[in-house]
């Protein structure tokens, strides 16, 4: 069935630091990918996503490219801020379910 | 657009209580919303999906007579944790699909959550 690995956290940063989150997936079909975030004690925020291969998701500086020959959506961002500290969840959709990967705290320091 | 209310936003009550929690389509039709669970500092479990005017899909393991929905209109779905006990205690949370047109490859839509504790 449909599965997404990520890896695990905590992953901690200083300010401006880059950033990846590595994500990997098993699908049947062309599923949609997507990262979605967390803040403390919130309900989950879309990110950012894409729908077929080699497009590029992007928002907030954040970046993800649909990789169908790695199977891969690995999220980025060139310079970390302090409020960019949450849990992020990668995810794809199966049937018109959503399936998450067990997310990655980010946590930046000052 | 595409917002989605869940209310309310904390429960603390005693064992043996039943608790409703709503979740809302503020801008939207939503045909179809989905119930997760979350436990701390691990990923959201999905419950069940919740179909306007029928009756609700529930995954392996999720038992129907604990966590009654029900979707009465295109805007409104609610989850009914029955008898709660110590156990239930958790983070709920709502989602429902943005375009309902647009199938399987839109994003849903989150509301904010409601953490119960049962005393």
């Amino acid at each position: 069935g449909n599965s997404v690995t990520q890896m695990e956290g905590p992953v901690t940063l200083s300010e401006e630091a880059f950033l990846t989150i590595n994500c990997t997936y098993t699908a049947t079909g062309y599923p949609s990918l997507f990262w979605y975030v967390q803040y403390p004690g919130e309900g989950l925020q879309l990110l950012l996503k894409a729908t077929k291969a080699d497009d590029k998701g992007s928002n907030k500086g954040f970046e993800a490219t649909y990789r169908k020959e790695t199977t891969s959506f690995h999220l980025e961002k060139g310079s970390v801020q302090v409020s960019d500290s949450a849990v992020y969840f990668c995810a794809l959709t199966g049937g018109n379910k959503l399936i998450f990967g067990t997310g990655t705290l980010l946590a930046v320091q000052p | 657009g595409a917002v989605v209310s869940q209310h309310p936003s904390r429960v603390i009550c005693k064992s043996g209580t039943s608790v409703k929690i709503e979740c809302r389509s503020l801008d939207f039709q939503a045909t179809t919303m989905f119930w997760y669970r979350q436990f701390p500092k691990q990923s959201l479990m999905l419950m069940a999906t919740s179909n306007e005017g029928s009756k609700a899909t529930y995954e392996q393991g999720v038992e129907k007579d604990k966590f009654l929905i029900n979707h009465a209109s295109l805007t409104l779905s609610t989850l009914t944790v029955t008898s709660a006990h110590p156990e239930d205690s958790s983070f709920y949370i709502c989602s429902a699909n943005g375009d309902e047109t647009g199938g399987s490859n839109q994003p849903q839509h989150f509301g904010d959550g409601t953490r119960l504790s049962i005393l």
